[in-house]
């Protein structure tokens, strides 16, 4: 089965400063990898997705991730942070193959301080 | 194009009561999802439908959590009785069949706290 380990809680970052957030999964194959957000009283929205190919994705929002398959990894980043950018960010990743299952991380805080 | 639509936005309710919960997803999409989100923690898949058809329930309580999604639109959630451990935002979120996977769209949730 597969599993997400999002090993920071919160993290603050200053207004314009790189943002770095961590993501490692669990899978026995090649995985699809996600990232979404969640602002205050919100659902959920997709930022970036990898399923093959490139390993380096681009998002909305100015975010991009990279896939790297020797540390399981699939870390989020942006090079410069807005305030409108807190908010909780969720790493998932899902099957390849069969009907979509997403098994979600617990989620990273994002606090932008001014 | 219209978002995904959830009901009631807020609920509270005691210990044993019952709740339901409404989605209607996006119009077209065949594959509907109730994810379970506690407090600190990812959302958690309960129940996942293709058109009106179950594909993956193995994580919903069954003794107490039921969800059908008649002609295969909008579907509801009902939790009967509630647990003080039931307290959660509930998502339903839609994909298209041929969409690529993964990528749902969620709703605004519906929060439930049980006293």
């Amino acid at each position: 089965a597969q599993s997400v380990t999002q090993p920071d809680i919160h993290i603050t970052v200053s207004e314009g400063a790189s943002l770095e957030l961590r993501c490692n999964y669990s899978y026995g194959a090649t995985p699809y990898l996600f990232w979404y957000v969640q602002s205050p009283g919100q659902g959920l929205q997709l930022l970036l997705n990898y399923f093959s190919g490139d390993t380096l994705v681009q998002g909305i929002k100015g975010f991009e991730a990279e896939f790297k398959r020797s540390q399981s990894s699939f870390n989020l980043r942006k090079p410069s942070v807005h305030w409108s950018d807190a908010a909780e960010y969720f790493c998932a990743v899902g099957a390849s193959t069969g009907f979509q299952k997403l098994v979600f991380g617990t989620g990273t805080r994002l606090l932008v301080s001014p | 194009e219209a978002g995904v639509a959830q009901s009631p936005r807020y609920k509270i309710i005691e210990k044993r009561q019952s709740v339901a919960f409404w989605c209607n997803p996006i119009s077209g999409h065949a594959t509907l999802y109730w994810y379970q989100q506690i407090l600190g923690q990812g959302p958690k898949l309960l129940i996942q439908f293709q058109n009106n058809g179950v594909v993956d329930d193995s994580q919903l309580p069954k003794d107490r959590f039921s969800a059908e999604r008649l002609k295969g639109v909008d579907s509801t959630l009902k939790i009967q009785p509630a647990k003080l451990e039931d307290s959660a935002v509930y998502l339903c979120a839609s994909s298209p069949i041929g969409g690529k996977g993964g990528e749902l769209f969620f709703g605004s949730g519906t929060q439930l706290s049980v006293l």
